[in-house]
């Protein structure tokens, strides 16, 4: 049972380039995240989908792109990297039942270190 | 719009010592979270937090919820070296949403 793992861990990119970060869990969790994080101010909702073929904007979408064609997939794109794009990108997954519960945590991968020059 | 305020932002504290973290929610919030953070690692879950008067321990920390005052504290006590880390905490944006808005973190670095 590897949880959520990410790939790449750390890339680097020039202004304009584009790439695709990917997340994955085995846990069969319905409900996935993209977050980043930097310095000095916490973690940011990029999108996050509750379901396959579901994606959702979360509170700083612009820039980016999300797909999950599979449940265990979570796929986050950048079409034209920028400078300001460099941060720690995170994905995390999470139960629904879990969240009716009230036991619910999201389960975090390790991050990709992404450097947009 | 969610916001949530943590204080300190950083904070040095002596081995052994007791000390409160805050985070202050500015509209209601279904639930309160508190997550660990070591350096250059993933977050780690510490604590959900769902009604009014909730209080949770684990160790040496223990988190407690005031929904009227919006106010959550991470007491910690004694502290060791071990809980060196950034915690964070999350609210969520109402009833029934599962999209967490974080604090800046607290930096915490016990010393000897």
């Amino acid at each position: 049972n590897a949880g959520v793992t990410q790939t790449p861990k750390f890339r680097v990119l020039k202004t304009g380039q584009s790439m695709t970060l990917l997340c994955a869990q085995d846990m069969n969790h319905e409900y996935m995240y993209w977050y980043r994080q930097d310095p000095g101010m916490g973690l940011r909702l990029i999108h996050y989908s509750v379901g396959e073929g579901t994606t959702a904007k979360g509170e700083v979408p612009d820039g980016y792109n999300v797909s999950r064609l599979k449940k265990q997939n979570f796929l986050l794109g950048l079409e034209s990297a920028a400078p300001s794009q460099t941060s720690v990108y995170f994905c995390a997954s999470s139960y629904n039942t879990d969240y009716l519960r009230g036991t619910d945590t999201q389960y975090f991968g390790p991050g990709t270190r992404l450097t947009v020059l | 719009e969610l916001k949530v305020e943590q204080n300190p932002l950083f904070l040095s504290m002596q081995e052994g010592k007791n000390y409160t973290i805050y985070c202050n929610y500015s509209t209601t919030s279904d639930r309160l979270y508190w997550y660990r953070q070591d350096p250059g690692k993933s977050l780690e879950s510490l604590f959900v937090l769902l009604s009014n008067g909730a209080v949770k321990q684990e160790g040496r920390l223990m988190a407690s919820l005031d929904t009227k005052a919006r106010l959550s504290t991470l007491h910690i006590t004694a502290a060791v070296h071990d809980l060196s880390a950034t915690y964070f905490c999350a609210g969520t944006s109402g009833a029934g949403s599962y999209q967490l808005t974080f604090g800046k973190g607290t930096k915490l670095s016990v010393i000897p």
